[in-house]
Protein backbone atom coordinates (compact mmCIF):
# COMPACT_ATOMS: atom_id res chain seq x y z
CA UNK A 1 0.00 0.00 0.00
CA UNK A 2 1.46 3.08 -1.24
CA UNK A 3 1.10 6.07 1.23
CA UNK A 4 1.40 10.07 -0.99
CA UNK A 5 1.24 13.26 0.89
CA UNK A 6 0.73 16.18 -0.18
CA UNK A 7 2.14 18.79 -0.04
CA UNK A 8 6.11 17.90 1.07
CA UNK A 9 6.64 21.57 1.99
CA UNK A 10 4.41 23.68 3.68
CA UNK A 11 5.28 27.22 4.65
CA UNK A 12 2.74 28.60 7.38
CA UNK A 13 2.34 31.67 9.36
CA UNK A 14 2.29 31.67 12.56
CA UNK A 15 -1.53 31.58 13.95
CA UNK A 16 -3.30 30.53 10.60
CA UNK A 17 -4.43 26.86 9.66
CA UNK A 18 -2.58 24.23 8.09
CA UNK A 19 -3.75 21.09 6.40
CA UNK A 20 -2.13 18.01 5.33
CA UNK A 21 -3.01 15.32 2.70
CA UNK A 22 -2.73 11.44 2.62
CA UNK A 23 -3.65 9.23 -0.04
CA UNK A 24 -3.52 5.73 0.24
CA UNK A 25 -3.58 3.69 -3.01
CA UNK A 26 -6.07 0.79 -1.38
CA UNK A 27 -8.83 1.58 1.13
CA UNK A 28 -7.65 1.30 4.63
CA UNK A 29 -10.59 -0.47 6.55
CA UNK A 30 -9.87 -3.49 8.11
CA UNK A 31 -12.01 -6.36 8.25
CA UNK A 32 -12.84 -5.58 12.15
CA UNK A 33 -14.40 -2.17 10.93
CA UNK A 34 -11.46 0.28 12.09
CA UNK A 35 -9.45 2.23 9.93
CA UNK A 36 -5.65 2.37 11.00
CA UNK A 37 -4.50 5.38 10.12
CA UNK A 38 -1.57 7.26 12.34
CA UNK A 39 -0.11 10.56 12.36
CA UNK A 40 2.92 11.53 13.20
CA UNK A 41 5.42 14.40 14.08
CA UNK A 42 8.54 14.85 13.97
CA UNK A 43 10.78 17.89 15.70
CA UNK A 44 13.99 18.86 14.42
CA UNK A 45 16.43 16.31 16.49
CA UNK A 46 13.59 14.67 17.75
CA UNK A 47 12.20 11.55 17.67
CA UNK A 48 8.66 10.61 16.22
CA UNK A 49 5.52 11.42 18.45
CA UNK A 50 2.39 10.05 17.67
CA UNK A 51 -0.50 12.36 17.05
CA UNK A 52 -3.52 10.69 16.14
CA UNK A 53 -4.52 6.90 15.82
CA UNK A 54 -6.74 5.42 13.87
CA UNK A 55 -7.42 8.49 11.75
CA UNK A 56 -9.20 11.21 14.21
CA UNK A 57 -8.24 9.88 18.07
CA UNK A 58 -5.78 12.12 19.52
CA UNK A 59 -3.21 11.21 21.71
CA UNK A 60 -2.70 12.25 25.63
CA UNK A 61 -1.24 15.65 25.54
CA UNK A 62 -2.01 16.60 22.19
CA UNK A 63 -3.46 20.07 21.77
CA UNK A 64 -6.98 20.49 20.21
CA UNK A 65 -5.97 22.76 17.39
CA UNK A 66 -4.86 19.13 15.92
CA UNK A 67 -7.55 17.22 14.10
CA UNK A 68 -7.34 14.18 11.69
CA UNK A 69 -10.29 13.16 9.59
CA UNK A 70 -11.30 11.34 6.30
CA UNK A 71 -12.22 7.33 5.30
CA UNK A 72 -11.01 4.87 2.97
CA UNK A 73 -8.44 6.32 1.03
CA UNK A 74 -8.27 10.20 1.40
CA UNK A 75 -7.24 11.71 5.14
CA UNK A 76 -6.06 14.27 6.33
CA UNK A 77 -4.69 16.05 9.24
CA UNK A 78 -5.58 19.53 10.32
CA UNK A 79 -3.99 22.19 12.19
CA UNK A 80 -6.27 25.06 13.24
CA UNK A 81 -3.87 27.67 14.54
CA UNK A 82 -0.37 26.48 13.93
CA UNK A 83 2.28 27.82 16.88
CA UNK A 84 5.94 27.86 16.55
CA UNK A 85 6.10 24.57 18.58
CA UNK A 86 4.27 22.83 15.03
CA UNK A 87 7.31 23.19 13.09
CA UNK A 88 8.56 19.84 11.72
CA UNK A 89 7.84 17.18 9.75
CA UNK A 90 4.57 15.53 10.00
CA UNK A 91 4.21 11.75 8.80
CA UNK A 92 0.85 9.36 8.03
CA UNK A 93 1.32 5.62 8.41
CA UNK A 94 -1.10 2.72 7.66
CA UNK A 95 -1.26 -0.23 10.01
CA UNK A 96 -4.58 -2.01 8.22
CA UNK A 97 -2.45 -4.09 5.92
CA UNK A 98 -0.38 -5.45 8.52
CA UNK A 99 2.56 -6.84 8.60
CA UNK A 100 3.25 -4.64 5.42
CA UNK A 101 2.91 -1.58 7.53
CA UNK A 102 3.84 1.55 5.19
CA UNK A 103 4.56 6.04 5.85
CA UNK A 104 3.94 8.80 3.73
CA UNK A 105 6.92 10.96 2.63
CA UNK A 106 6.47 13.34 5.08
CA UNK A 107 5.59 16.63 4.51
CA UNK A 108 7.76 19.70 6.31
CA UNK A 109 5.89 22.52 8.65
CA UNK A 110 8.22 25.47 8.40
CA UNK A 111 6.92 29.15 10.01
CA UNK A 112 7.12 31.80 7.09
CA UNK B 1 5.26 5.09 31.99
CA UNK B 2 6.45 3.33 28.63
CA UNK B 3 10.16 3.25 27.98
CA UNK B 4 11.82 1.99 24.91
CA UNK B 5 15.79 2.61 25.02
CA UNK B 6 17.92 1.44 21.97
CA UNK B 7 21.83 0.35 21.53
CA UNK B 8 24.00 -1.36 19.96
CA UNK B 9 24.59 0.83 16.46
CA UNK B 10 27.52 1.77 15.02
CA UNK B 11 29.85 2.20 12.33
CA UNK B 12 30.27 -1.33 10.28
CA UNK B 13 31.75 -2.19 6.82
CA UNK B 14 29.36 -3.28 4.37
CA UNK B 15 28.88 -7.25 4.33
CA UNK B 16 29.19 -7.00 8.59
CA UNK B 17 27.29 -7.94 11.53
CA UNK B 18 25.56 -5.65 14.06
CA UNK B 19 23.38 -6.75 17.06
CA UNK B 20 20.73 -3.78 17.85
CA UNK B 21 19.49 -4.30 21.56
CA UNK B 22 15.95 -2.50 22.63
CA UNK B 23 15.26 -2.77 26.46
CA UNK B 24 11.56 -2.44 27.14
CA UNK B 25 10.05 -0.99 30.43
CA UNK B 26 6.69 0.37 31.99
CA UNK B 27 4.19 -1.97 30.48
CA UNK B 28 4.31 -6.31 30.32
CA UNK B 29 6.56 -6.79 27.61
CA UNK B 30 5.67 -10.40 27.25
CA UNK B 31 2.43 -9.62 26.15
CA UNK B 32 2.87 -7.33 23.09
CA UNK B 33 4.08 -7.57 19.69
CA UNK B 34 7.15 -5.71 19.12
CA UNK B 35 8.08 -3.67 16.13
CA UNK B 36 11.80 -2.61 14.47
CA UNK B 37 11.34 0.74 12.28
CA UNK B 38 13.97 2.40 10.42
CA UNK B 39 14.63 6.09 9.12
CA UNK B 40 16.77 7.36 6.90
CA UNK B 41 19.03 10.06 6.66
CA UNK B 42 16.73 11.68 4.21
CA UNK B 43 14.40 11.05 6.90
CA UNK B 44 11.66 8.72 5.12
CA UNK B 45 10.49 5.85 7.70
CA UNK B 46 10.66 2.07 6.68
CA UNK B 47 8.94 -0.69 9.09
CA UNK B 48 11.82 -3.15 9.39
CA UNK B 49 10.35 -6.61 10.78
CA UNK B 50 7.48 -7.68 13.82
CA UNK B 51 7.51 -10.28 16.24
CA UNK B 52 4.75 -11.48 18.24
CA UNK B 53 4.36 -11.77 22.17
CA UNK B 54 6.30 -15.46 22.00
CA UNK B 55 8.12 -15.19 19.29
CA UNK B 56 6.21 -17.55 17.07
CA UNK B 57 5.18 -14.96 14.41
CA UNK B 58 8.00 -13.12 12.73
CA UNK B 59 7.76 -11.09 9.53
CA UNK B 60 10.15 -9.21 7.64
CA UNK B 61 10.19 -6.21 5.06
CA UNK B 62 11.32 -7.78 1.85
CA UNK B 63 14.51 -5.81 2.08
CA UNK B 64 15.76 -7.32 4.71
CA UNK B 65 14.58 -10.82 4.91
CA UNK B 66 17.30 -13.44 4.69
CA UNK B 67 19.44 -10.58 6.05
CA UNK B 68 17.93 -9.49 9.82
CA UNK B 69 16.71 -11.60 12.22
CA UNK B 70 13.99 -10.35 15.16
CA UNK B 71 14.20 -12.12 18.49
CA UNK B 72 13.06 -11.44 22.11
CA UNK B 73 13.45 -12.19 25.58
CA UNK B 74 10.65 -12.31 27.46
CA UNK B 75 12.79 -12.41 30.76
CA UNK B 76 14.69 -9.68 30.29
CA UNK B 77 12.20 -7.47 28.82
CA UNK B 78 14.54 -6.88 25.78
CA UNK B 79 14.16 -7.07 22.11
CA UNK B 80 16.61 -8.00 19.64
CA UNK B 81 17.44 -7.57 15.89
CA UNK B 82 20.26 -9.11 13.85
CA UNK B 83 21.54 -7.55 11.20
CA UNK B 84 23.78 -9.45 9.17
CA UNK B 85 25.20 -8.87 5.44
CA UNK B 86 24.94 -5.05 6.11
CA UNK B 87 24.80 -2.69 2.90
CA UNK B 88 25.09 0.88 2.91
CA UNK B 89 21.29 1.43 2.24
CA UNK B 90 20.62 -0.32 5.93
CA UNK B 91 22.13 2.91 6.74
CA UNK B 92 20.03 4.56 9.48
CA UNK B 93 18.29 4.99 12.49
CA UNK B 94 16.85 2.08 14.16
CA UNK B 95 13.64 2.24 16.59
CA UNK B 96 12.00 -0.26 18.48
CA UNK B 97 7.74 0.40 18.93
CA UNK B 98 5.41 -1.35 20.71
CA UNK B 99 2.25 -2.36 18.60
CA UNK B 100 0.27 1.10 18.91
CA UNK B 101 3.78 2.32 17.33
CA UNK B 102 3.94 4.73 20.52
CA UNK B 103 5.77 6.06 22.10
CA UNK B 104 9.61 6.32 20.30
CA UNK B 105 12.80 5.79 21.75
CA UNK B 106 15.93 7.89 20.97
CA UNK B 107 16.35 5.33 18.45
CA UNK B 108 20.01 4.11 17.73
CA UNK B 109 22.10 5.06 14.49
CA UNK B 110 23.78 2.51 12.46
CA UNK B 111 25.89 3.40 9.71
CA UNK B 112 27.44 0.93 7.03
CA UNK B 113 30.61 2.52 5.19
CA UNK B 114 34.15 1.71 4.63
Amino acid sequence: VVMTQSPLSLPVTLGQPASISCRSSQSLVYTDGNTYLYWFHQRPGQSPRRLIYKVSNRDSGVPDRFSGSGSGTDFTLKISRVEAEDVGVYYCMQGTHWPLYTFGQGTKLEIK
Amino acid sequence: EVQLVESGGGLVQPGGSLRLSCAASGFTFSNYWMHWVRQFPGKGLEWVSRINNDGSSIMYADSVRGRFTISRDNAKNTLYLQMNSLRAEDTAVYYCLPPTFDPWGQGTLVIVSS
